[in-house]
């Protein structure tokens, strides 16, 4: 079955360390997202690529990076930088027609300790 | 700049009654829009989607509804279910537009 999958479910983070949220996807998707979502909140825009070995900043980009290597995986990296990374992380993808919704990761539960 | 805003952020009601969750979008140009069902701790379920050209839409015991002259749609559950309780959030977007825009949800409660 074609889907997208998000790897680790729950990830814990000691101070001042850097961790990456994998994301595959086999829905032959060009493009991929990765949301942050905090506790009775929406979803928040980190980076997005349209097609490989390309992306784009969204609306809170600060302490995280991206890479788009190959279509099936966009991997987050969560840096030190990122001074308040307790959050649930959600990966997403799509086709590039606007007119199409995304399908979305179970996404990655990361805790700081 | 552009916002997808829902009405109310929680809904309770009872078991076996209908749902409305509402929605308000803001950019004139989407002609596309899609409700998503989030459940505790997974990621969001695609319920039903729209587009512009519609004014409803009907699928298993969810319908939505279009109205492009306020810029509001809505999503109804007819005869809710406890299985129905969830975080629903609508989506806006379309081909003259960027990254779909996503509203922030309405956590509905079934009372059994």
């Amino acid at each position: 079955d074609g889907g997208i999958t998000q790897s680790p479910k729950y990830l814990f983070r000691k101070e001042g360390q850097n961790v990456t949220l994998s994301c595959e996807q086999n829905l032959n998707h060009d493009a991929m997202y990765w949301y942050r979502q905090d506790p009775g909140q929406g979803l928040r825009l980190i980076y997005y690529s349209q097609i490989v070995n390309d992306f784009q900043k969204g609306d809170i980009a600060e302490g995280y990076s991206v890479s788009r290597e190959k279509k099936e995986s966009f991997p987050l990296t969560v840096t030190s930088a990122q001074k308040n990374p307790t959050a649930f992380y959600l990966c997403a993808s799509s086709t590039n027609d606007r007119g199409y919704g995304y399908t979305f990761g179970s996404g990655t539960r990361l805790t700081v300790v | 700049g552009e916002s997808v805003g829902l009405h109310l952020p929680t809904l309770s009601v009872q078991e076996g009654d209908n749902s409305i969750i509402n929605c308000a979008y803001s950019n004139s140009a989407s002609d596309y829009f899609i409700w998503y069902k989030q459940e505790s701790g997974k990621g969001p379920q695609f319920i039903i989607d729209i587009r512009s050209n519609m004014d409803k839409r009907q699928g298993q015991r969810v319908t939505v509804l279009l109205n492009k002259t306020v810029k509001h749609l809505s999503l109804q559950i007819a005869a809710t279910q406890p299985g129905d309780s969830a975080v629903y959030f609508c989506a806006a977007g379309g081909r003259s537009q960027g990254n779909l825009i996503f509203g922030k949800g309405t956590k509905l409660s079934v009372k059994p």
